[in-house]
């Protein structure tokens, strides 16, 4: 299985600027997750998909932020416009299971540096 | 919402002995608990989870152990070995890990030669 993928690994973009990351998530998962790391925060849930629905996106910083997944075999994460403080490692995670036995498995990451 | 502590933030044994990571949950609710390792440039990586009907587990070097009545869980390392040098994470879900983890700020285990 090559697991979770993400493209591209790294991005650096201009302030203003807009901002699309993509996931593949493992084959036959059927929950997908978005996290941020940063130093200061550490790492935080953005949004979880069950079955492509968005369940909770409360994380999501501020309405720059999209996230969707038009299928069971992808996700972006769009930010429109791109601030610097944006700038950080964005994961895509998925979970084989939802309701009580999912394990998630992550990505290797998106470095995003916002100029 | 869940809050997380996790502590040390940085540990520094030497090759061969025990580590031990300590963390914190708030909410009550929380009913599963993983802990990830993280390596320069990857994504975290599962090592070790434990669900809230058990009080411990082990898979050879490493266990878990947790206190629901005090509300925390713990990682051990035995034998350390360089190649256990990485940031370690606990997290905590309420949803069995099917709702999203929240993150303890890690700790950053460093195993000298």
């Amino acid at each position: 299985d090559a697991g979770v993928i993400q493209s591209p690994r790294h991005e650096v973009t201009e302030m203003g600027q807009e901002v699309t990351l993509r996931c593949k998530p493992i084959s036959g998962h059927n929950s997908l997750f978005w996290y941020r790391q940063t130093m200061m925060r550490g790492l935080e849930l953005l949004i979880y998909f069950n079955n492509n629905v968005p369940i909770d996106d409360s994380g999501m910083p501020e309405d720059r932020f999209s996230a969707k997944m038009p299928n069971a075999s992808f996700s972006t994460l769009k930010i429109q416009p791109s601030e610097p403080r944006d700038s950080a490692v964005y994961f895509c995670a998925s979970s084989p299971l939802a309701g009580g036995l999912g394990i998630q498995y992550f990505g290797a990451g998106t470095r995003l540096s916002v100029l | 919402g869940e809050n997380v502590e996790q502590h040390p933030s940085t540990l520094s044994v030497q090759e061969g002995d025990s580590a031990v990571i300590k963390c914190t949950y708030s909410d009550s609710a929380s009913n599963y608990f993983p802990w990830y390792k993280q390596e320069l440039g990857k994504g975290p990586q599962l090592i070790i989870d434990i669900r809230s009907n058990v009080g411990e587990k082990k898979d050879q070097r490493i266990a878990v152990t947790l206190n629901k009545t005090a509300k925390h869980f713990s990682l051990h390392i035995t034998e350390t070995q360089p190649e256990d040098s990485a940031v370690y994470f606990c997290a905590a879900s309420i949803g069995g890990g099917a709702d999203g983890l929240t993150f303890g700020k890690g700790t950053h285990l460093i195993i000298q030669p």
